[in-house]
């Protein structure tokens, strides 16, 4: 069975631009999460999907980050106009049920590099 | 309020020792859970164990246990005789619940090297 999975892996854009992160969640996974960590900082949440919608986005830093998970399946994260500080590796995760156990299943994350 | 603290930034163990990694955690919250996760250079986020806070014994999973201390409100990981392949950057988290909303809350994480 297929893991999480996020494209692309690494990412290089110029102050300004656009990036758009995707995350694949396991199959039949319900809740989606998007966290961030931002170099020699702790992992920090962003935002809960429970199929499409949106269950907490109280992480979202700013209005330049917009989330999306049409049709509960994969989800988007677009960052626009992105700035320097918005650098570091963003992770997707997917859980089948609640968080009362460690089925938190992570994606190898998506380092963006905002130059 | 840091709700998550892991105190050691990095760490050298020879390899075949014990290791322990620290964690401490605050929350008012009676009903919380209390998660590891290990963090190889191929940047995937690897579960290794929870624990429970009414859990009444310390989870185990193969090598790892966790030294959990509900009054000193401590969830230290433990592990047995290391191997190379531990090294590993090391991530506490805990579950916390906001309004009916359940996420994930990660300390700074521990730099773990084991030494052949």
């Amino acid at each position: 069975e297929a893991g999480v999975t996020q494209f692309p892996s690494h990412s290089v854009i110029e102050k300004g631009q656009t990036v758009t992160l995707r995350c694949d969640p396991i199959s039949g996974h319900d809740n989606l999460y998007w966290y961030r960590r931002v170099m020699g900082k702790e992992i920090k949440f962003l935002l809960h999907f429970v199929k499409e919608s949106k269950q907490d986005e109280s992480g979202m830093p700013n209005n330049r980050f917009l989330a999306e998970r049409t049709g509960g399946t994969y989800s988007t994260l677009k960052v626009q106009p992105a700035e320097l500080e918005d650098s570091g590796v963003y992770f997707c995760a997917s859980s089948q049920l609640a968080l009362n156990t460690g089925e938190l299943f992570f994606g190898e994350g998506s380092r963006l590099t905002v130059l | 309020a840091q709700k998550i603290t892991q105190t050691q930034p990095g760490m050298f163990v020879q390899e075949k020792e014990a290791v322990t990694l620290d964690c401490t955690y605050d929350t008012s919250d009676p009903s919380y859970g209390l998660f590891w996760y290990k963090q190889p250079s191929s940047g995937e986020m690897i579960f290794l164990i929870y624990q429970g806070s009414y859990d009444q014994q310390n989870a185990t999973e193969g090598r790892y246990s966790l030294n959990f201390q509900k009054a000193r409100k401590s969830a230290n990981l433990v592990i047995s005789a290391s191997q190379l392949g531990d090294s590993a950057m090391y991530f506490c988290a805990m579950r916390e619940r906001i309004q009916g909303a359940q996420k994930l809350v990660f300390g700074q994480g521990t730099r773990l090297t084991i030494n052949p």
